[in-house]
């Protein structure tokens, strides 16, 4: 069974500039995440889908982040525009079960330098 | 205050011998999971096991099992038989069920195993 698929694994930008992420999750998962892991730190939660609805996006800065799932399956996360801070690996996982008990399967990651 | 607090910021454990790493978490929900992931240094998440607030059994997975005390809330990873393999960063998570199906991270454990 494939795995979580992110692309691109890395990215290097200028501060203002956009990017954006991609994710496919495992098929058949109906919930999907996408997290920030700053150096040294624990994964934060952004953003998480259930199908093509939000779940819960209380942690997302929404007036530079924001993402979508395209017809309840893959995802992208766009930062617009980027600041230094926003230096990190973003996750993107997909989980399977109830909401309570959801077991989360990760991709390796996207490594993004605002420089 | 933090939901999950992990107070190890790095273990080492003698290859074969069995390790405990500390988990504490902070929440008034009376319905909430536990989980255990490793992190390799090659950076994708995997997922170890699970525990849920109304489990009156003790989680395990193989040499991995995690010790649950409710009333002090904490849910420690015991990790036996350590392997050469075991060497990665851990991290305690916890998911409310209640409060709006946010997912928390602690900050990590890195273990080394010393052969």
């Amino acid at each position: 069974e494939a795995g979580v698929a992110q692309s691109p694994r890395y990215k290097i930008i200028e501060k203002r500039q956009s990017v954006a992420f991609w994710c496919n999750p495992i098929s058949g998962h109906a919930t999907l995440y996408w997290y920030q892991q700053i150096l040294g730190q624990g994964p934060k939660l952004l953003i998480q889908f259930q199908n093509n609805g939000v779940v819960d996006d209380s942690q997302l800065p929404k007036d530079r982040f924001s993402a979508e799932r395209l017809k309840g399956v893959d995802s992208t996360l766009k930062i617009q525009p980027a600041k230094l801070e926003d230096s990190a690996v973003y996750l993107c996982a997909s989980g399977i079960g109830t909401l309570a008990k959801n077991i989360q399967y990760f991709g390796a990651g996207t490594r993004l330098s605002v420089l | 205050a933090q939901k999950i607090t992990q107070t190890q910021p790095g273990m080492f454990v003698q290859e074969k011998e069995a390790v405990t790493l500390d988990c504490t978490y902070d929440t008034s929900d009376p319905s909430y999971g536990l989980f255990w992931y490793k992190q390799p240094s090659s950076g994708e998440m995997i997922f170890l096991i699970y525990q849920g607030s109304y489990d009156q059994q003790n989680a395990t997975e193989g040499r991995y099992s995690l010790n649950f005390q409710k009333a002090r809330k904490s849910a420690n990873l015991v990790i036996s038989a350590s392997q050469l393999g075991d060497s990665a960063m851990y991290f305690c998570a916890m998911r409310e069920s209640w409060t709006g199906n946010q997912f928390y991270f602690g900050t990590g454990t890195s273990l080394t195993v010393i052969p």
